[in-house]
């Protein structure tokens, strides 16, 4: 998988957005950028995933630079049951291989 | 819709001792995957499977088997069960290659 560098950890205040970046400096033009959260010590789940045009879904949005060398994972209005590991996955080849980082570690506070 | 389910969910192994962990999906899903997730660590691709009767190793396949003889079904195998291979396994499924996956509650296994 092409490299990805996450900050090891982020705080919060709820109610406020979060904005997770992420390098994929090495990206390749037909790579996808993928987002995973793992609460607690639960299955990852997965949040969004892009090309080149920003996407939004129900849980959050994804902004990605016009060279995509980096993304940003935007969740509008963070609660509490955010509080998460938070992975940006950027599989070459098929997606049947993702690879999971040590990701960014998001702490929402009151 | 039970989505990926894992069973047990908690065990504990004896050094050299065999067992299988069982994951299920009803989702009509082609590919299944094994991950392993150590503490403090991210999760590492163990076998994964793109249909019933193909499997391809991962990142870290020693010391684990499967197999894929339906296509809801994809048990991981430990023989000789070692100490450094206490972690906490997953397993998922996704429709396509590329997509979500689809991940179970987890089996938190223990080697003494």
């Amino acid at each position: 998988d092409a490299k990805t560098t996450q900050p090891p950890s982020m705080d919060c205040a709820e109610g406020r957005a979060a904005n997770l970046p992420c390098n994929h400096s090495t990206i390749s033009g037909n790579e996808y950028v993928y987002w995973y959260r793992q609460i607690h010590s639960q299955g990852p789940q997965y949040i969004i995933h892009g090309l080149k045009n920003n996407e939004t879904n129900e849980m959050a949005s994804l902004i990605i630079t016009e060279d995509r060398k980096s993304s940003t994972l935007i969740l509008p209005h963070a609660t509490l049951r955010d509080t998460a590991v938070y992975y940006c996955i950027v599989p070459t080849g098929t997606a049947s291989k993702l690879t999971f980082g040590t990701g960014t570690r998001l702490q929402v506070t009151l | 819709n039970a989505g990926v389910t894992q069973t047990p969910k908690f065990r504990i192994l004896k050094i050299g001792q065999s067992m299988t962990l069982q994951c299920a999906q009803d989702m009509n899903h082609n590919y299944m995957y094994w991950y392993r997730q150590d503490p403090g660590m991210g999760l590492k691709l163990i076998y994964y499977s793109v249909g019933a009767g193909i499997t391809d190793k991962g990142e870290v396949p020693n010391g684990y088997n499967v197999s894929r003889s339906t296509t809801e079904d994809f048990p991981l195998r430990l023989e000789l069960a070692a100490p450094s291979q206490t972690s906490v396994y997953f397993c998922a499924s996704s429709l396509l290659s590329t997509g979500e996956l689809f991940f179970g509650e987890g089996s938190r296994l223990t080697v003494l």
